[in-house]
């Protein structure tokens, strides 16, 4: 059963458009969220996150809104760059430091192929 | 900052040989790393997480004597695999968490090691 779930493979989008990746949820006791984007033959580099306490979070270009209601969060990338093209990975997790562990066990959606066009 | 190396980037041996993958955080200290696995067209899955100074501890279905971890430094854990066979080839990457005195931390990950078993 996949806790974290990216439903979308791919997204192709245009240069300078806003690019919308999804990722929806069903653990409610998440309530840590990141975005990690991967380049072929690298590892996933993090992106943003965003807190459960928060509905957006804002990086640059980059922005993050998560909806606990419907436990789905979104990555807006505006504007697109052709350099933005790459794997954008989802993931979740427990802040167990809360809880007397230390923060980990992150659950990461299957990942969506992003590809900007010139 | 926030530099993971990870080493080898690739390593292909024969079924019975075991190898050791190293995991190095080099400009900040980490007292948890995190070992995935991730098969082709998959997500991320989390292995095992290691803890300096004590014992890692293991997800479900991971065999321990199967994937021994050590960390033994701030800075380095080592996965080996003993006694690889064709199904343990896949792509193993390692994570390192920060030490910081609060919780919601990215876990910054290395480049990862292709491990083909033949």
């Amino acid at each position: 059963d996949q806790q974290v779930k990216q439903n979308s493979p791919s997204l192709s989008v245009q240069e300078g458009r806003i690019s919308i990746l999804n990722c929806d949820y069903t653990n409610s006791m998440f309530d840590y969220f990141l975005w990690y984007k991967k380049y072929p033959a690298e590892g996933p580099t993090f992106l943003i996150s965003i807190s459960s306490i928060k509905d957006k979070n804002e990086d640059g270009r980059f922005t993050v809104f998560l909806n606990k209601s419907a436990k789905h969060l979104s990555l807006h990338i505006v504007p697109s760059q052709p350099g933005d093209s790459a794997v954008y990975f989802c993931a979740a997790s427990v802040d167990k430091v809360n809880y007397g562990g230390s923060q980990g066990n992150l659950i990461f959606g299957k990942g969506t192929k992003l590809s900007v066009k010139p | 900052g926030a530099v993971v190396s990870q080493h080898p980037s690739r390593v292909i041996c024969k079924s019975g040989t075991s190898v050791k993958i190293e995991c190095r955080s080099l400009d900040f200290q980490a007292t948890t790393m995190f070992w995935y696995r991730q098969f082709p067209k998959q997500s991320l899955m989390l292995m095992a997480t290691s803890n300096e100074g004590s014992k890692a501890t293991y997800e479900q279905g991971v065999e321990k004597d199967k994937f021994l971890i050590n960390h033994a430094s701030l800075t380095l854990s080592t996965l080996t695999v003993t006694s690889a066979h064709p199904e343990d080839s896949s792509f193993y990457i390692c994570s390192a968490l920060r030490d910081v005195p609060y919780s919601n931390q990215p876990q910054h990950f290395g480049d990862g090691t292709r491990l083909s078993i033949l």
